[in-house]
């Protein structure tokens, strides 16, 4: 059974504030890492999957790092808005030849205005 | 391009009750999937078709769950004599090919509870 862990499990914090969370999983056969951003009533929005040890990907104001070697990810949002109050969820692939995802519980974003 | 959609958006259904579930996925992609989230956890799957058939069955609970996908596009998830512990979020995605790296495109989820 694959373990996922995200961390922390909630956070609070202030418009303009940056922020990072954390993904830990199996450093062992590495695949793929993905990460998605889920708001209230939408759908999980995917964000990046990464696949490379030292990957680095950006879309806006939210970038990512991998390391797979020690098993981690970071997911940092630079100058928080409201609107990226959401939970964002790290999944692991099973293996390479199965494409089923392993979650962690998600971290829950609130951005004050 | 259409994104994956699902039916019914919400479902309220009494114990002992079956229920289907409908997962319409991006045209063209030849995996699909279904999970399902309760409360305070991340997505759990539940079996994955690769075409018509399930690649991996593994994530169904028990016998009372039950998917198809016979024209290898749309799915259906099947639910008979629900139970109270089966009301969930219910998400299905698709992906291209159903690499490990391939993105998965998920749907808004139908949200069940069993009365």
């Amino acid at each position: 059974i694959l373990n996922v862990e995200q961390s922390p499990q909630s956070l609070h914090v202030q418009e303009g504030d940056s922020t990072n969370f954390t993904c830990s999983f199996p450093s062992s056969n590495f695949y793929a890492l993905h990460w998605y951003r889920w708001e209230t009533a939408k759908s999980p929005e995917a964000l990046f999957v990464m696949t490379l040890n030292g990957d680095e990907k950006k879309k806006g104001r939210i970038s990512a790092t991998l390391n797979t070697k020690e098993g981690y990810s970071y997911l940092y949002i630079k100058g928080s808005q409201p609107e990226d109050s959401a939970t964002y969820l790290c999944a692991f692939p099973d293996t390479g030849a199965n494409s089923k995802l392993t979650f962690g519980k998600g971290i829950t974003l609130s951005v004050r205005p | 391009g259409a994104g994956v959609s699902q039916t019914p958006s919400n479902k309220v259904t009494e114990k002992g009750k079956y229920v289907e579930l409908r997962c319409d996925p991006i045209s063209g992609h030849t995996a699909l999937y279904w999970y399902r989230q309760s409360l305070g956890q991340g997505p759990e799957f539940l079996i994955y078709f690769q075409g018509t058939g399930a690649a991996d069955d593994s994530g169904l609970p028990n016998d009372r769950f039950f998917a198809v996908r016979p024209e290898g596009s749309v799915s259906t998830l099947k639910i008979q004599r629900t139970e109270r512990g089966d009301s969930a979020v219910y998400l299905c995605a698709s992906s291209l090919m159903g690499l490990a790296s391939d993105t998965q495109y998920f749907g808004p989820g139908t949200r069940l509870t069993v009365l």
